[in-house]
């Protein structure tokens, strides 16, 4: 299976910063990478899908990047409501979904 | 509005069974695939199962093979997980998932199975 590491594992920013959230993956997965954001005792949401693709409702300040084995996702101006553990999952075809670790994100 | 709605976990023993189901409404069911997800402090997020628009396409992780059977009913928008032999590290949070965009687009809100003597 394709193995997914995100860093860092806990990240801790002041309302207005960028922050960056960085996803390698074992293989190449192409641009089949999405990002999740949860919430304490919520189930994932949907924040960015194929690398870089908006999902529908989702605020501008998130953007996604990278292709091949490196990505990332970017906040270009934290929120207080943007505080949620953040996981990345490769969909690559014809290989089983795999999840990143996750990475905390706690406001400064 | 979609909504994916779990039940049936619950406590049960080490080798005994259980049913998870999931019932979907705001959008067309049989048009999506649609998969099982867990989640666990130790190993996060792991897909579990996928099944198909039809129910004639199933896959699943390596370590439930031959114990869990996915498979939906269109005409009552449901989608199930016959879970047998139970094993303690099956204990975790079930999600019902829709696919869309190929990946994860829309998640339940879980139904917790805890498998315990």
């Amino acid at each position: 299976d394709i193995q997914m590491t995100q860093f860092p594992s806990t990240l801790s920013a002041s309302v207005g910063d960028r922050v960056t959230i960085t996803c390698r993956a074992s293989q190449s997965v192409s641009s089949w990478l999405a990002w999740f954001q949860q919430k304490p005792g919520k189930a994932p949401k949907l924040l960015i899908y194929k690398a870089s693709s908006l999902e529908s409702g989702v605020p501008s300040r998130f953007s996604g990047s990278g292709s091949g084995t490196e990505f990332a996702l970017t906040i270009s101006s934290l929120q207080p409501d943007d505080i949620a553990t953040y996981y990345c999952q490769q969909y690559n075809l014809n290989s089983p979904w795999t999840f990143g670790q996750g990475t905390k994100v706690e406001m400064k | 509005e979609v909504q994916l709605v779990e039940s049936g976990g619950g406590l049960v023993q080490p080798g005994g069974s259980l049913r998870l189901s999931c019932a979907a409404s705001g959008f067309s069911f049989s048009n999506y695939w649609l998969v099982w997800v867990r989640q666990t402090p130790g190993e996060g997020l792991e897909w579990v199962a996928t099944i198909n628009q039809v129910g004639s396409e199933k896959y699943y992780m390596d370590s439930v093979k031959g114990r869990f059977t996915i498979s939906r009913d269109n005409a009552e928008n449901s989608l199930s997980l016959q879970m047998n032999s139970l094993r303690a590290e099956d204990t975790a949070l079930y999600y019902c998932v829709r696919v869309g965009h190929f990946t994860a687009d829309q998640w339940g809100q879980g139904t917790l199975v805890t498998v315990s003597s």
